[in-house]
């Protein structure tokens, strides 16, 4: 299975400012077109929501301030500049092949 | 609009069977490229892909659950339906349903959810 790390575990931002969240692939994740990582944020007693699709696509209807970067096994989930509302839990998610693979999650909370 | 609804038991015993329900709109599993399937998470954890179903009846497991899952569909009363045979108390979890259009495409489409306890 590819397991797929993400760091940090929690964050805490200042309103504003950039929260980073990484996320590495235990083996690549990318062909030379598209990397097969997408990210959601999930707030309590919700599902998660899909924010970025192959590694760096804004999902239609997402605030610009979220941004998507990497390939091969590395990758990033930017938020900037970080609201009060994106206080949240942030996935990544492969589907490299099967099984489909989360991160442990990081959970952002604003300052 | 696309919308999905999980239904489930609420709560069941060990070594009982789980079955879950997801009830769909707003598209056509008959359409090329469609598949629906199933995610869980434990309260406070993370969240682990278990299923899914494609418009030709293709069917993926997680293999670490393959032996205890059953996936199967109703195109025509757009119905998804999962059997988790054997339930413990690991299983007590929320079961997501969820749409992808197009292997390798993300899940842009969740229902809300519905809670699974396993208790004695």
């Amino acid at each position: 299975d590819i397991v797929l790390t993400q760091s940090p575990a929690s964050l805490a931002v200042s309103l504003g400012q950039r929260a980073t969240i990484s996320c590495r692939a235990s083996q690549s994740v990318s062909t030379s077109n598209y990397g097969y990582i997408h990210w959601y944020q999930q707030k309590p007693g919700q599902p998660p929501k899909l924010l970025i699709k192959y590694a760096s696509n804004l999902e239609s209807g997402v605030p610009a301030r979220f941004s998507g970067s990497g390939s091969g096994t590395d990758f990033t989930l930017n938020i900037h500049p970080v609201e009060e509302e994106d206080t949240a839990t942030y996935y990544c998610q492969h589907n490299w092949e099967i099984p489909w693979t989360f991160g442990g999650g990081t959970k952002v909370e604003i300052k | 609009q696309v919308t999905l609804k999980e239904s489930g038991p609420g709560i069941l015993q060990p070594s009982q069977t789980l079955s879950l329900t997801c009830s769909f709109s707003g598209f056509s599993l008959s359409t090329s490229g469609m598949g629906v399937g199933w995610i869980r998470q434990p309260s406070g954890k993370g969240l682990e892909w278990l299923a899914h179903i494609w418009w030709d009846d293709d069917k993926r497991y997680n293999p670490a659950l393959k032996s205890r899952l059953t996936i199967s569909k109703n195109t025509s009363s757009n119905q998804v339906f999962l059997k988790i045979a054997s339930v413990d108390t690991a299983d007590t979890a929320t079961y997501y349903c969820t749409r992808i259009e197009m292997y390798g495409n993300p899940f842009a489409y969740w229902g809300q959810g519905t809670l699974v306890t396993v208790s004695a």
